[in-house]
């Protein structure tokens, strides 16, 4: 089925312990997005990237870093895991409206549950 | 601060009522969607709103964007156990590269 992949779907990490996490999209899309979903605070946005070659900032970027590895894949790094980052992450995907974001909403991924202790 | 305001927070209604989620800011909305999520998965969009006054339906569900472009709500008619979920509203704000999502309202339908 046509979708955003991402991979693992669990992870349990030790602080100080890096990790990548994988998204794949095949719907030609060409913007990508990193979101966290903690309760309470909602999905806040860590990085994007509007298109491929270009990645920029989101609301809340401190202790990721993100490789836009071609149009398809963008994937997600944490250098050094500390507890604030437990976390469910999710990745997405649009069409590109302006600026970044698509007037036409995103499609998520199933997300990854981490948790860093 | 840019917000997107969802009431009610929580919801636990039985199969077959209707109910109704607001989605309100001070902010103008160059367009803005709904979105369920269920447990364990990410948020799925249900529908997309462009134009003020705008009235979208989906089987039992009807959104509705404001006039003014700064709210919308979601009914749903006769309710279901299906329609369980976590209903988001989100947007990008007019004239901004900005991309926000609402607060959430946790829908229970029981049977």
């Amino acid at each position: 089925n046509a979708g955003v992949t991402q991979t693992p779907k669990f992870q349990v990490l030790k602080t100080g312990q890096s990790m990548t996490l994988q998204c794949a999209q095949d719907m030609n899309h060409n913007s990508m997005y990193w979101y966290r979903q903690d309760p309470g605070m909602g999905l806040r946005l860590i990085y994007y990237s509007a298109s491929e070659g270009t990645t920029d900032k989101g609301e809340v970027p401190n202790g990721y870093n993100v490789s836009r590895l071609n149009k398809r894949e963008f994937s997600l790094r944490l250098e050094s895991a500390a507890p604030s980052q437990t976390s469910v992450y999710f990745c997405a995907s649009s069409e590109v409206g302006w600026g970044g974001w698509s007037n036409y909403g995103y499609t998520f991924g199933s997300g990854t549950r981490l948790t860093v202790v | 601060t840019q917000l997107l305001e969802q009431s009610p927070q929580f919801l636990s209604i039985q199969e077959g009522e209707n109910l109704t989620v607001y989605c309100n800011s001070s902010s103008v909305f160059s367009s803005l969607q709904w979105y369920r999520q269920e447990p364990g998965e990410g948020p799925v969009l249900l529908v997309t709103v462009v134009t003020g006054g705008e009235v979208k339906k989906l089987k039992r569900l009807t959104f509705q964007f404001g006039d003014a472009r700064k709210d919308s709500s979601l009914h749903i008619t006769a309710a279901q156990p299906g329609d369980t979920g976590l209903y988001l509203c989100a947007g990008g704000i007019s004239g901004t590269y900005k991309y926000i999502f609402g607060t959430g309202t946790r829908l229970k339908v029981l049977a």
